[in-house]
């Protein structure tokens, strides 16, 4: 079945610092969708990318979803306390499920 | 506009007993899933209904599971006979249209099961 690997697990950057988490699927993906997890919380939408190449920005956040349709990438510039958190990266295909990565936990330090 | 609700919050059972989990899907939302994510982990697919009808339950496990989405009231996942395997966070997502491959799905904050 498809799975969908994220990387790194954890990451622990100073503020100010730039992020960025991957993730791939095994298989070719009709959409990725992106959210993030604060400890305790419930996952929240930041975006959904569909095109082969797709880049979207957000604030400090800049998502890619590559050619092939089979990763992206969340980067984010200048990071801040409130960017804490787990992101998650899930892939839609013709199923009703969606298939998360195990997300990467970031930290930010002041 | 409300959100997607879901409780109880936080549920606490001994080995053996019933789980309850409800979940109110987002208004205007017919589509409703559910989620488990143990701790560290991602979250994992279970099942997926319309009302009154069980459309993808994949990723159920075979025996002590169930849920529905009665006509009226919420969706409810069942967990029979439970095992201290089973103490996980669930979340419930909903969405306009239905599947992964269409519309955003948005989720509840969750039901917190500690099995004891």
């Amino acid at each position: 079945g498809q799975q969908v690997m994220q990387i790194p697990q954890y990451q622990h950057v100073q503020e100010g610092e730039d992020f960025t988490t991957y993730c791939n699927s095994s298989t070719t993906l009709s959409n990725i969708q992106w959210y993030k997890q604060r400890p305790g919380g419930h996952p929240v939408f930041l975006i959904q990318l569909v095109k082969s190449g797709e880049v979207k920005k957000q604030k400090r956040l800049t998502f890619q979803f590559g050619e092939a349709k089979k990763n992206s990438s969340l980067h984010i510039t200048a990071t801040q306390t409130t960017d804490v958190g787990t992101y998650f990266c899930a892939g839609g295909n013709s199923g009703y499920a969606l298939n998360f990565g195990k997300g990467t936990s970031l930290l930010v330090t002041p | 506009n409300a959100g997607v609700m879901q409780n109880p919050r936080h549920l606490v059972r001994r080995r053996g007993q019933e789980a309850r989990l409800r979940c109110s899907p987002m208004k205007g939302h017919s589509h409703v899933y559910w989620y488990r994510q143990l701790p560290e982990e991602g979250l994992k697919f279970m099942v997926y209904l319309q009302k009154e009808n069980i459309i993808d339950e994949s990723g159920m496990p075979k025996e002590r599971f169930s849920a529905e989405f009665p006509k009226e009231g919420p969706s409810i996942l069942r967990i029979q006979q439970v095992v201290r395997g089973d103490s996980a966070a669930y979340f419930c997502a909903s969405s306009p249209v239905a599947g992964a491959g269409g519309d955003t799905q948005y989720f509840g904050p969750g039901t917190r099961l500690t099995v004891l």
